[in-house]
Formats: C-alpha cells, sequence, structure tokens
C-alpha cells in the first residue's frame, strides 16, 4: 500500500521553461517532505525540503509548495535546464523513516 | 571524506547463492537504512538501524539479515538468493532523529539467476 504516489511517470519539457512535479500522499502523520533528484547508475541526491508547518520553501531554481489538506506537494524548477533530466523522487518522513514515490523521469529539450 | 559507500557495485547470483553487501560510511552518522529500488516501485525499505547494534524491519524484509556490529557499517545479508531479490540496493545513513535528510550510497546492482 504506497502512501506516496507519483502519478506522472515522465514529464518531457522545453528548456527555459518551467517543470512541474507532482506527489501525493495518504499519511496525515507525515510531517517533513523531500525531493531526491537521481541520475542514472548514481544513488539519489537530496534536492529540497519542506516541513508540514510551511506550505512553500525556495532554493534558487527550485521550489517546493505543500498543501496540508489536499495532502499534495509539487516541485517547480524554473527555468529547467539540460541537466535537470533525472528522475525525481519525492519521499515524506514519519519516525525518521522515509516512504518514497515511484519517481518522475524528467527529460529537459535543447 | 567518502560519504556513503557501498561495495560491491554489481554481482552476478545463482539462486540459492548466498552474498553480503557491505555498506560504510565516515559522516559518523547514528542512522543506517537499505533500501532496494525496483523498476514503477520507488524506494522500498528492507531494514535500518537506529545505532551501534540495533536493527529493525523496514518495509520488505523477508529474505534479508542485517548487522550493525560498527557504527559506520551497516551489512545486509541474502542467505539463499531467489530471482525476486534482482534489484539495485542503496544504503543511506542520517545524523540521528529529528533530521530527516539520508545520504546515498551509489548502489549495488544485483542480478539472482
Amino acid at each position: 500500500d504506497q502512501q506516496v504516489k507519483q502519478n506522472s511517470p515522465s514529464l518531457s519539457v522545453q528548456e527555459g521553461r518551467i517543470s512541474i512535479l507532482n506527489c501525493d500522499y495518504t499519511n496525515s502523520m507525515f510531517d517533513y517532505f523531500l525531493w531526491y533528484k537521481k541520475y542514472p547508475a548514481e544513488g539519489p541526491t537530496f534536492l529540497i525540503s519542506i516541513s508540514s508547518i510551511k506550505d512553500k520553501n525556495e532554493d534558487g531554481r527550485f521550489t517546493v509548495f505543500l498543501n496540508k489538506s489536499a495532502k499534495h506537494l509539487s516541485l517547480h524548477i524554473v527555468p529547467s535546464q539540460p541537466g535537470d533530466s533525472a528522475v525525481y523522487f519525492c519521499a515524506a518522513s514519519g519516525n525518521y523513516k522515509l516512504s518514497f514515490g515511484a519517481g518522475t523521469t524528467v527529460t529537459v529539450r535543447a | 571524506n567518502a560519504g556513503v559507500t557501498q561495495t560491491p557495485k554489481f554481482r552476478v547470483l545463482k539462486t540459492g547463492q548466498s552474498m553480503t553487501l557491505l555498506c560504510a560510511q565516515d559522516m559518523n552518522h547514528e542512522y543506517m537504512y537499505w533500501y532496494r529500488q525496483d523498476p514503477g516501485m520507488g524506494l522500498r525499505l528492507i531494514h535500518y538501524s537506529v545505532g551501534e547494534g540495533t536493527t529493525a524491519k523496514g518495509e520488505v524484509p523477508d529474505g534479508y539479515n542485517v548487522s550493525r556490529l560498527k557504527k559506520q557499517n551497516f551489512l545486509l545479508g541474502l542467505e539463499s538468493a531467489a530471482p525476486s531479490q534482482t534489484s539495485v540496493y542503496f544504503c543511506a545513513s542520517s545524523y540521528q532523529r529529528g533530521y530527516n535528510e539520508q545520504f546515498f550510497g551509489p548502489g549495488t546492482r544485483l542480478t539472482v539467476l
């Protein structure tokens, strides 16, 4: 029973445009949310996070939005760059364990 | 600092064989985790440890055992490998409770024939 869902397996976006990745969760006990980025043959690397007491967190080109009532979060990448082509995992934290979504593969077209 | 390292990077086993995957971290982290990644499934937690000498089951523990004899090392064992254990295995560590970010190793690709 997956508690974190990323319903879009892939996303293709033109360089310079906005990428929007979505994530839904079911467990209301989750109190911290993270996005990880993964290149082929490498481990996931931390990208950005947000606490459940906030609704927005920004770090450079990356912004994460949290809507607790809808149990939904999104990651915005503006502007998208070729190096952003990767798999992005949404994760939710509860009791020091992370639950991951299935991932969204982002392809940035030149 | 090397961060989180995993040994080996690749391995092919026959059904019924055993092996141990080694994870090491040099960040003095208390918590360590083993995940497996399968297509369309994301990362699923196999076992984890909240400190030296402690281990606990995660979401998919069957067929695996772990040990944490030293703080910096976390071993994942397969006693009798099955084709269903073909996967990419990731080790991760985090500083302590309350620090949510986990740092991942590069992964071990295991194929069981």
